[in-house]
């Protein structure tokens, strides 16, 4: 299996600008996860899904940012407009639900986002 | 609410030496505890689980780790480390028998092995 794939891999923008980053899940996986990564705060859970159904959202910053499955092969993270904070790596995470109950996650290997 | 304290930000140690990261949890009801590791750009992956049984566990690359309920500590251990174990180890905890599968992360301890 190819793993979690994770697009783009880097993304520069601009202050004000929409900015939306894609992930496909383990074929199999009907759990995934978004996840912001930043010196300051560590890594965070944003919202996660299982059978392309948000669970639990908790973590998504504000109404800045949104997320969505359309199918169980492939998600978006959404933010618009973008700002300086926003800058971060983002990682996708995919479970079995086998795994899911016992934290198994796999990650993808992250976009890494700079706002200018 | 779960959280998770890891006490050291950054850990330097030389090759072969023996290594302790340490990590503390807090949480009103009872958890699975876990270390995953980053490789420099790369994503985290599983490095070891305590889900119950033996306070002792072990996972990949020599690894271990040891659960204490009563110090509310999960430490990882390696009793010789290479320069390849560079790498940010993250301790996290989920809740068991809960129906959200979320995952709380440490802020991570940043492993620097010197030759």
């Amino acid at each position: 299996d190819a793993g979690v794939i994770q697009s783009p891999r880097h993304e520069v923008t601009e202050m004000g600008q929409e900015v939306t980053l894609r992930c496909k899940p383990i074929s199999g996986h009907d759990y995934l996860f978004w996840y912001r990564q930043t010196m300051m705060r560590g890594l965070e859970l944003l919202i996660y899904f299982n059978n392309n159904v948000p669970i639990d959202d908790s973590g998504m910053p504000e109404d800045r940012f949104s997320a969505k499955m359309p199918n169980a092969s492939f998600s978006t993270l959404k933010i618009q407009p973008s700002e300086p904070r926003d800058s971060a790596v983002y990682f996708c995470a995919s479970s079995s639900p086998q795994g899911a109950p016992y934290g198994e996650q796999f990650f993808g290997p992250g976009t890494r986002l700079t706002v200018l | 609410a779960q959280s998770v304290t890891q006490l050291d930000s950054q850990v330097p140690v030389f090759e072969e030496a023996p290594v302790e990261l340490r990590c503390n949890y807090s949480s009103s009801v009872s958890v699975y505890l876990f270390w995953y590791v980053q490789y420099p750009n790369q994503g985290l992956q599983l490095l070891l689980k305590y889900l119950s049984g033996s306070t002792l566990v072990k996972g990949i690359n020599g690894f271990e780790a040891e659960f204490n309920k009563s110090q509310t500590s999960f430490h990882l251990r390696k009793p010789s480390v290479h320069i390849s174990d560079t790498a940010e180890y993250f301790c996290a905890v989920s809740v068991i028998g809960g129906s959200n599968y979320k995952l709380t992360f440490g802020k991570g301890t940043l492993l620097t092995v010197n030759p």
